[in-house]
């Protein structure tokens, strides 16, 4: 069955690096999503992409939050300059437009980023 | 700002024993979408609700949609170990990207 990938896995950085979090979505999906979990807490929605353009985005995702599709398979976010804050688990998700008009996501294993 | 919530917060119950999840939210919406999430793991969807009155059902957990109330509710039934996992309600906003507003998850803890 098809599956959303992430790399790394786990991922630590120091305080003001830049980290780069990949994704390869499922690929006949066209919809791309990036939403962040801190430690026992809600999901939340960072940013979503269709057609090579960012479609919404949350107050999370300020001006240190890229995202990329550098290829037709990977889907990117960057984190410019990192904050103690960034601390989380990054999800990455993918869907299509299927019946009824509804965006199943389907989520990769997250990638766990820890900023010392 | 749509807001989602979710209770209870945790719940611990015997094996054997019925309960329901609730997931209140405060915008209009026809998009309503359980995930199950194990300590450390992914999101796994487990439902899709489309319109008022859906009702799912896979195994032990069934899912329904009240959309003049802006509640559903994941009822389990019988519940066993392998249940035992946070599960959380988010509601899709297709006007907005698609983004998913997620509750704050219920942490079920289902005891032999």
């Amino acid at each position: 069955e098809p599956e959303v990938t992430q790399t790394p896995s786990h991922q630590v950085t120091q305080m003001g690096q830049e980290v780069i979090l990949r994704c390869v979505p499922i690929s006949n999906h066209l919809y791309f999503y990036w939403y962040r979990q801190i430690l026992g807490q809600k999901v939340e929605f960072l940013v979503s992409f269709y057609n090579n353009e960012i479609s919404e985005k949350s107050e999370i995702f300020d001006d240190q939050f890229s995202v990329e599709r550098p290829d037709g398979s990977n889907f990117t976010l960057k984190i410019r300059s990192t904050k103690l804050e960034d601390s989380a688990m990054y999800f990455c998700a993918s869907s299509v437009r299927g019946l009824a008009g509804v965006y199943e996501q389907y989520f990769g294993p997250g990638t766990r980023l820890t900023v010392t | 700002e749509l807001k989602v919530e979710q209770n209870p917060l945790f719940l611990s119950m015997q094996e054997g024993k019925n309960y329901t999840i609730y997931c209140n939210y405060s915008t209009t919406s026809d998009r309503l979408y359980w995930y199950r999430q194990d300590p450390g793991k992914s999101l796994e969807s487990l439902f899709v609700l489309l319109s008022n009155g859906a009702v799912k059902q896979e195994g032990r957990l069934m899912a329904s949609l009240d959309t003049k109330a802006r509640l559903s509710t994941l009822h389990i039934t019988a519940a066993v170990h392998d249940l035992s996992a946070t599960y959380f309600c988010a509601v899709g906003d297709d006007n907005a990207g698609n983004m998913l507003t997620f509750g704050g998850g219920t942490r079920l803890m289902v005891k032999p």
